[in-house]
């Protein structure tokens, strides 16, 4: 089964400065990549997704970016503010041929991302 | 709109004991989801549905049972808790979409200890 490793486990960043998140997986078949955002007390929230048929997608102040070769992809949130502080997880799905299965995503284990004023 | 509930939000159970979540969606979503959120684990899958009347194993089954009488709820059971399954519970739910890559909208979560 797929397998997704997300670095690093927490960040802190200064107000206004980038923060990047990593996420490597093993399956090669995977072709979806989504970011969900969890706040204190809250269920995570989709923030960014992308397939794999591209290489970068960018969302304001958030963009994410995919190397097939490498198998990884990359969270990037420029600006940072404070209420970006939350944690952060990146998850993976393999290539489904049949619709209709159900979206199985693998999660990373989260990142704790902190904007220090 | 209220998405997906969960409830109860909290709960302290002793070994041995049973109970049910419950999740509730008012999306009209085909697709439900449980998974469990563990300190350094991330969300792993437990069981989930892609439609009314039909249930699925995911990463994590051991210990838990679900059913889907009706389309919009999602029931997790728990037979004879053990410490293990302490942990918070998210119910999650999705459209049925192409290539099966539709955002998950998650509940709050349910917060269980097994003592």
């Amino acid at each position: 089964g797929e397998n997704v490793e997300q670095h690093p486990s927490t960040l802190s960043v200064q107000e206004g400065d980038s923060a990047v998140i990593k996420c490597t997986y093993s399956d090669s078949a995977s072709n979806y990549f989504p970011w969900y955002k969890q706040e204190l007390g809250k269920g995570p929230q989709l923030i960014i997704d992308i397939r794999s048929n591209v290489g970068e997608k960018k969302d304001q102040r958030i963009a994410v970016t995919l190397n097939k070769t490498a198998k990884h992809f990359s969270l990037h949130i420029t600006e940072t503010q404070p209420e970006d502080s939350a944690v952060y997880f990146c998850a993976a799905q393999p290539r489904t041929i049949l619709t209709g299965g159900g979206n199985k995503l693998t999660f990373g284990t989260g990142t704790q991302l902190k904007v220090e004023l | 709109n209220a998405g997906v509930t969960q409830t109860p939000k909290f709960r302290v159970l002793k070994t041995g004991q049973s109970m049910t979540l419950l999740c509730a969606q008012d999306m009209n979503h085909e697709y439900m989801y449980w998974y469990r959120q563990d300190p350094g684990m991330g969300l792993r899958l437990i069981h989930y549905s892609v439609g009314e009347g039909t249930t699925a194993k995911g990463e994590v089954p051991d210990g838990y049972n679900v059913s889907r009488l009706k389309k919009q709820n999602f029931l997790l059971g728990l037979e004879s808790a053990a410490p293990s399954q302490t942990s918070v519970y998210f119910c999650a739910s999705s459209y049925k979409t192409s290539g099966n890559t539709g955002e998950l909208f998650f509940g709050e979560g349910s917060r269980l200890t097994v003592l």
